[in-house]
């Protein structure tokens, strides 16, 4: 399996541009996890879908993030318009039913200038 | 509120030593805890799990410990090797709940031949 496939690797953007980060997860897993990393608050939970459905959008931290799972093998999260503080690594990551063994994707490195 | 924290944000050990990683959590409703290892530009990937039934769960040269009194866990990696180096995550949940883990900041441990 090629495991979960996020692109792009890297992403530079001037702040009031959009940010479109996406996510193939694994085939045969039903969930899908949105992560960011940054140096001040660790790895912290975005959104995750089941099935395809957002089950569970409290990280999101404002409405400039929207996160979409049109079908089982890919998922966006966008942002818009960015700002500097957004910069971060951002994972996806997925597993099956309900366990809580995930696997990540590589993840996108995120800088807004 | 961090509910997982690993407070030693680094740790340097000698090749053949044993690295011991703490994680120390505020939730008595966690139940099951993951460490996940990190290696630079990679996403996180599984290493070993406990849920609160057991207090030591082993896998080769790694050992996790759960002490649910003290709500504290650590990892043993004995012997040390220098390919260990990697950021160590601790992470919890409910047990079946899903994905929606919660990851403390993470301890980089560096083996040294």
């Amino acid at each position: 399996d090629a495991g979960v496939i996020q692109s792009p690797r890297h992403e530079v953007t001037e702040m009031g541009q959009e940010v479109t980060l996406r996510c193939k997860p694994i085939s045969g897993h039903n969930s899908l996890f949105w992560y960011r990393q940054t140096m001040m608050r660790g790895l912290e939970l975005l959104i995750y879908f089941n099935n395809n459905v957002p089950i569970d959008d409290s990280g999101m931290p404002e409405d400039r993030f929207s996160a979409k799972m049109p079908n089982a093998s890919f998922s966006t999260l966008k942002i818009q318009p960015s700002e500097p503080r957004d910069s971060a690594v951002y994972f996806c990551a997925s597993s099956r039913g309900v366990d809580q063994k995930l696997f990540f994707g590589s993840g996108t490195q995120l800088s807004v200038l | 509120d961090q509910q997982v924290k690993q407070n030693s944000p680094s740790l340097s050990v000698q090749e053949g030593r044993i690295s011991i990683l703490n994680c120390d959590y505020t939730n008595s409703m966690f139940d099951y805890f993951l460490w996940y290892k990190k290696y630079p530009a990679e996403g996180p990937t599984f290493l070993i799990s406990i849920s609160s039934i057991k207090d030591k769960n082993e896998d080769g040269r790694f050992t996790v410990f759960l002490n649910k009194s003290a709500k504290h866990l650590s990892l043993h990696i004995v012997p040390s090797q220098p390919g260990d180096s990697a950021v160590y995550f601790c992470a919890a949940n409910k047990y079946n709940q899903g994905g929606k883990l919660i990851f403390g900041q993470g301890t980089e441990l560096s083996v040294k031949p």
